[in-house]
């Protein structure tokens, strides 16, 4: 019954790969969000998603993208990986996006 | 965008009370301010939030001074397991500008026997 989960929790792939990392809250929150925590341990946001609403971080690359089926779920899809890309990836919810509650995060090497 | 500032690193025994401060000069009337603790390998978790004044729950007390350009987290009588990294935020409640809040360094506290 865990809140916020998110599959796989580690990822180890090839750089110039394409690969998702799912995320699903059963809290029935109207927000979700991904996050990348890099290697210096700062934590970026990079979308926020409402309603079919999407808030891009304009840091981030396009080879990134959120893909929502539902309400309850967030997922990351990102194209053509590069080494850069190794990070911890956090997705998160919220009732109305003051609170965040986390996943327990995808570790993602890019080799 | 309020910045925040928090200590990099404090240390404590257990048993004692931690107060970590954060500052935020440019906080906006629409912020609020909340407090995030992250354990290795974990995705952050929610502590407490606040506006204004003191706020106390079964974790923790946030106190917030009038003019609101800080605020300090108490821990009562810590314990080994809350060695962690705290986060300090400020930000409107609203979802749209969460895409504007940003996760300083945190402060890494470390609790010795």
């Amino acid at each position: 019954d865990t809140a916020v989960s998110q599959t796989p929790k580690y990822l180890v792939t090839q750089m110039g790969n394409d690969k998702s990392i799912k995320c699903e809250q059963n809290l029935g929150h109207d927000t979700m969000y991904w996050y990348k925590q890099d290697s210096k341990k700062f934590l970026k946001i990079m979308f926020s998603y409402n309603n079919k609403e999407l808030i891009i971080n304009e840091t981030v690359p396009n080879r990134f993208s959120p893909k929502s089926p539902d309400k309850a779920h967030l997922n990351l899809h990102i194209n053509s990986l590069e080494l850069g890309d190794s990070a911890v990836y956090f997705c998160a919810s919220s009732p109305g996006g003051d609170t965040q509650y986390f996943g327990p995060g995808t570790r993602l090497t890019v080799l | 965008l309020a910045k925040t500032t928090q200590p990099i690193s404090m240390d404590s025994y257990e048993g004692q009370e931690v107060n970590i401060t954060c500052s935020h000069n440019n906080i906006a009337t629409n912020d609020y301010i909340t407090w995030y603790q992250q354990f290795p390998s974990q995705g952050p978790r929610f502590i407490i939030q606040g506006y204004k004044t003191k706020v106390t729950n079964e974790v923790a007390s946030l106190f917030i001074p009038a003019d609101r350009k800080s605020s300090t987290l108490s821990l009562p009588r810590v314990s080994l397991s809350d060695t962690a990294v705290y986060y300090c935020l400020v930000g409107e409640p609203t979802w749209s500008s969460a895409s504007k809040i940003i996760f300083g360094s945190g402060t890494r506290l470390s609790i010795r026997p």
